[in-house]
């Protein structure tokens, strides 16, 4: 069975880092193929991806947030991480974390973590 | 980037009602298209992948299909459980990957 959580701050400031965690179960990153995204999705908005990182470690990134995205893994203990640096009110949303499997695309998402910039 | 132009933006249909819903990539991206159902509240669920297979544990009323550049992803009896937003996902490109603007779908 496979399943992902998202953790993260909950509510950080303007320019601060966020850094988010994605604890999964059910497969692992250091097989052939597999692959983790994170996408967002700010109130009543629509999806965005951000990033994706591979079994390989091979790293994609959504060149529109400027070089802010670090995606990373921890294989032994099943997690992958997103920092998005210098945040702004702009990044509030919830933010997913995703496998991608054998049907190549985002097959198992976690339940989402709100995540929300304020001063 | 390669652009995913989602229509309609919104859609109001009747119980049994065939309900149809389209994505036109900017560029070929051959069958890399899956289609997502997100509930409110919930976390998007994945329908269909490489444009025309049905995800496992997914209704066989739910189908897709391409014609070119054009992906259509198709409800052949909508259903109460079947509304919310429906948005596709290209992955031919790497990076980036691209969603389309999404999809709500209500009954009438």
């Amino acid at each position: 069975q496979v399943t992902l959580k998202e953790s993260g701050p909950g509510i950080l400031q303007p320019s601060q880092t966020l850094s988010l965690t994605c604890t999964f179960s059910g497969f692992s990153l250091s097989t052939y193929g597999m692959g983790v995204g994170w996408i967002r999705q700010p109130s009543g908005k629509g999806l965005e991806w951000l990033a994706n990182i591979w079994w390989d470690d091979d790293k994609y990134y959504n060149s529109s947030l400027k070089n802010r995205l670090t995606i990373s893994k921890d294989t032994s203990n099943n997690q992958a991480f997103l920092k998005i640096t210098n945040v702004d009110t702009a990044d509030t949303a919830t933010y997913y974390c995703a496998r991608i499997g054998g049907a190549h695309c985002f097959d198992y998402w976690g339940q989402g973590v709100m995540v929300t910039v304020s001063s | 980037d390669i652009q995913m132009t989602q229509s309609p933006a919104s859609l109001s249909a009747s119980l049994e009602e065939i309900v149809t819903i389209t994505c036109q990539a900017s560029q070929d991206i051959g069958n890399w298209l899956a289609w997502y159902q997100q509930k409110p509240g919930k976390s998007p669920q994945l329908l269909i992948h490489s444009a025309t297979n049905l995800a496992d544990g997914i209704p066989s009323r739910f189908s897709g299909s391409r014609s070119g550049t054009q992906y259509s992803l198709k409800i052949s009896r909508l259903q109460v459980e079947d509304t919310g937003i429906y948005y596709c996902l290209q992955r031919y490109s790497n990076p980036p990957w691209t969603f389309g603007g999404g999809t709500k779908v209500e009954l009438k």
